[in-house]
């Protein structure tokens, strides 16, 4: 069983200010890490899947960054809105399947 | 835009019974996976399949589970004699030709409750 970790558990954010969350996972035989954000009564969404260590993606105001030597992920999101508000997921891949953190759940308040 | 979808979308069964859990994932993608989430709990990989057949299991993925392709379009996942731990919430993904490089495509999922 692979040990991949989040923290907080969960965070509220005023509108309008930055956050950032992490992710841990075990740095040997690395292979690939998923982001998903998961809305309530929805199914998990893709943000990115990240392969290469130092890795820096981003995607609207959400970005991502990877260090797989130490095993963290940092995902941030930059002037939140209320439509950030989510469960964020992390997961770690190898052997075929992805093995996900507990989550990190994100309130934005308006 | 392609989704994954999962039928039903609630399934409520007697202990000891026997369920099948629908999806259709997308339809170019070549890897298909299962998982679960207890209530409360993490989400957890329970198989994935690949070429006709399973390339992965975990422990949860006992004899009582059993995973089909059966038409090319379709991926069920069988349940024989469903215990009441197994109440949960089912996810199916797909995902396309790089599979452990590629983003995985969730369902909606179904909720799986036994009595």
């Amino acid at each position: 069983i692979l040990n991949v970790e989040q923290s907080p558990q969960s965070l509220h954010v005023q509108e309008g200010d930055s956050t950032n969350f992490t992710c841990s996972f075990p740095s040997s035989n690395f292979y690939a890490l998923h982001w998903y954000r998961w809305e309530t009564a929805k199914s998990p969404e893709a943000l990115f899947v990240m392969t290469l260590n130092g890795d820096e993606k981003k995607r609207g105001r959400i970005s991502a960054t990877l260090n797989t030597k130490e095993g963290y992920s940092y995902l941030y999101i930059k002037g939140s809105q209320p439509e950030d508000s989510a469960t964020y997921l992390c997961a770690y891949f190898n052997d075929y399947k992805l093995s996900f953190g507990a989550g990190t759940t994100v309130t934005v308040r308006a | 835009e392609p989704e994954v979808t999962q039928t039903p979308s609630h399934q409520v069964t007697q202990m000891g019974q026997e369920v099948i859990l629908r999806c259709v994932p997308i339809s170019n993608h070549l890897y298909f996976y299962w998982y679960r989430q207890i209530l409360g709990q993490k989400v957890e990989f329970l198989v994935s399949f690949y070429n006709n057949e399973i390339s992965e299991k975990s422990e949860i993925f006992d004899d009582q589970f059993s995973v089909e392709r059966p038409d090319g379009s379709n991926f069920t996942l069988k349940i024989r004699s469903t215990k009441l731990e197994d109440s949960a919430m089912y996810f199916c993904a797909s995902s396309g030709f790089s599979g452990n490089l590629d983003e995985q495509f969730f369902g909606p999922g179904t909720r799986l409750t036994v009595l």
